[in-house]
């Protein structure tokens, strides 16, 4: 069974400009999840789906990031402008059920953002 | 508001020494607590858990208890292995939510042959 696939793995853009993440969860996983550890620091919640509809999106900072998930499958996070303090790692994750099996959360390996 | 503090890394041991990572934890009510490992090019991983005081976790001879009175859940392992080089989350809930997850920020363990 594939894992959560994330694309790219590493990103280097400059300052203003726009930059696309893309998530493959888990074939069959209503419930996907965006993080991001910007800094270093610790990792945070940005958004939730579950299939093609915003859960929860009490995490994303601003207007300049984007989420979707058209038709249930995988996820898109766009970020335009791009700024210096967008750099960091994010994070995908999914899940079949939406609560409280933590042993079920599987996360993809993460696309470093470089912003300069 | 709920948040989670562990020791700043980076932490080098020799292979076979006793590891611990620290982590402490602010939290209303009774949250559970979890350590994640993220090994180089992998995702997160859960590696143990404790969901209410006095548990322990454990799992691939990592433990970790959780201490309500010094409100506590540090990592420990007897004997490390090179293999066990990876970076460490601390983390708790207080819900069944995977939204409603706090992170600590990490602690990068690598261990010398």
């Amino acid at each position: 069974e594939a894992g959560v696939t994330q694309f790219p793995s590493h990103s280097v853009i400059e300052k203003g400009q726009t930059v696309t993440l893309r998530c493959d969860p888990i074939s069959g996983h209503d419930n996907l999840y965006w993080y991001r550890r910007v800094m270093g620091k610790e990792i945070k919640f940005l958004l939730h789906f579950v299939k093609e509809s915003k859960q929860d999106e009490s995490g994303m900072p601003n207007n300049r990031f984007l989420a979707e998930r058209t038709g249930g499958t995988y996820s898109t996070l766009k970020v335009q402008p791009a700024e210096l303090e967008d750099s960091g790692v994010y994070f995908c994750a999914s899940s079949q059920d939406g609560r409280g099996v933590y042993e079920k959360l599987f996360f993809g390996s993460g696309t470093q953002l470089s912003v300069l | 508001g709920n948040s989670v503090t562990q020791m700043e890394g980076p932490v080098t041991l020799s292979e076979e020494a006793f590891l611990t990572i620290n982590c402490t934890y602010t939290a209303t009510g009774y949250p559970s607590l979890f350590w994640y490992v993220q090994y180089p090019g992998e995702g997160l991983q859960l590696l143990l858990k404790a969901t209410k005081a006095d548990d322990k976790g454990s799992n691939k001879g990592f433990e970790a208890t959780y201490r309500k009175e010094t409100t506590s859940f540090h990592l420990e392992k007897g004997s490390v292995q090179v293999s066990d080089s990876a970076v460490y989350f601390c983390a708790l809930t207080r819900y069944s939510s995977a939204s409603k997850i706090i992170f600590g920020s990490g602690t990068r363990l690598s261990i010398r042959p």
